[in-house]
């Protein structure tokens, strides 16, 4: 089976720098999703990473390495409207399992 | 349409009640899937469909069923609901490519 481990909650600077870190036990890798999830909401793709290395998409970077079974997010030039939950998910077995975890809360302050 | 739509948007349900909860969506993709996110457990997987016809279970299918008529519906039915059944369900469906998952606004169900 999967385990994905993250942070429950972070809290973080506007204008700052935060990464949030994911760690999984898996019997089978396929990539590995970043999802935002505002309070209230359905959760919204942010980023897929299937290879090792980092991803850039904006504000917004993903980083892999699937010898340690590890990824962050690294959110730059924080702002208010980044306040949510962010999910972090692993697919596989197969290529339509997909497990998340629970998500790590992020709080913004001025 | 755009995207995924779900309904009823909230419900309060007495215990022993069926119950289906909608799903449609209109991005013609053939995957589906059924999730409830609860406070400390996150989202969890019910039930799933490859394409149009088929069906499979998640990670905790008991107490739900689904069926796929076709590419645009995946209705859940909760045949006689509990209130341990009380979450916030989300349908999603994902394109065939990277198999991201496109969420629908869920559904809050409350059962009494």
């Amino acid at each position: 089976g999967q385990n994905i481990d993250q942070p429950t909650e972070m809290t973080a600077t506007e204008g700052a720098i935060v990464q949030i870190n994911c760690t999984y036990q898996t019997s089978g890798f396929n990539g590995l999703f970043w999802y935002q999830q505002h309070a209230g909401e359905a959760p919204t793709f942010l980023s897929y990473n299937v290879l090792d290395g980092l991803e850039e998409k904006g504000r917004f970077s993903s980083f892999l390495s699937r010898s340690k079974g590890y990824s962050y997010l690294l959110l730059k030039e924080l702002q208010m409207k980044d306040s949510a939950s962010y999910l972090c998910a692993v697919r596989g077995p197969g290529y339509q399992k997909v497990t998340f975890g629970i998500g790590t809360k992020l709080q913004v302050i001025p | 349409i755009a995207g995924i739509t779900q309904a009823p948007t909230s419900q309060i349900l007495a215990a022993g009640r069926r119950m289906t909860l909608r799903c449609t969506q209109d991005m013609r993709h053939n995957a589906m899937y059924w999730y409830r996110q609860d406070l400390g457990l996150g989202l969890r997987l019910i039930h799933y469909s490859n394409t149009a016809g088929t069906t499979g279970k998640g990670e905790v299918p008991d107490g739900y069923s689904v069926s796929r008529a076709n590419t645009d519906d995946f209705p859940l039915t909760l045949a006689s609901a509990v209130p341990s059944q009380t979450s916030v369900y989300f349908c999603a469906s994902s394109d065939g490519d990277t198999d991201t998952q496109y969420f629908g606004p869920g559904t809050r169900l409350t059962v009494l």
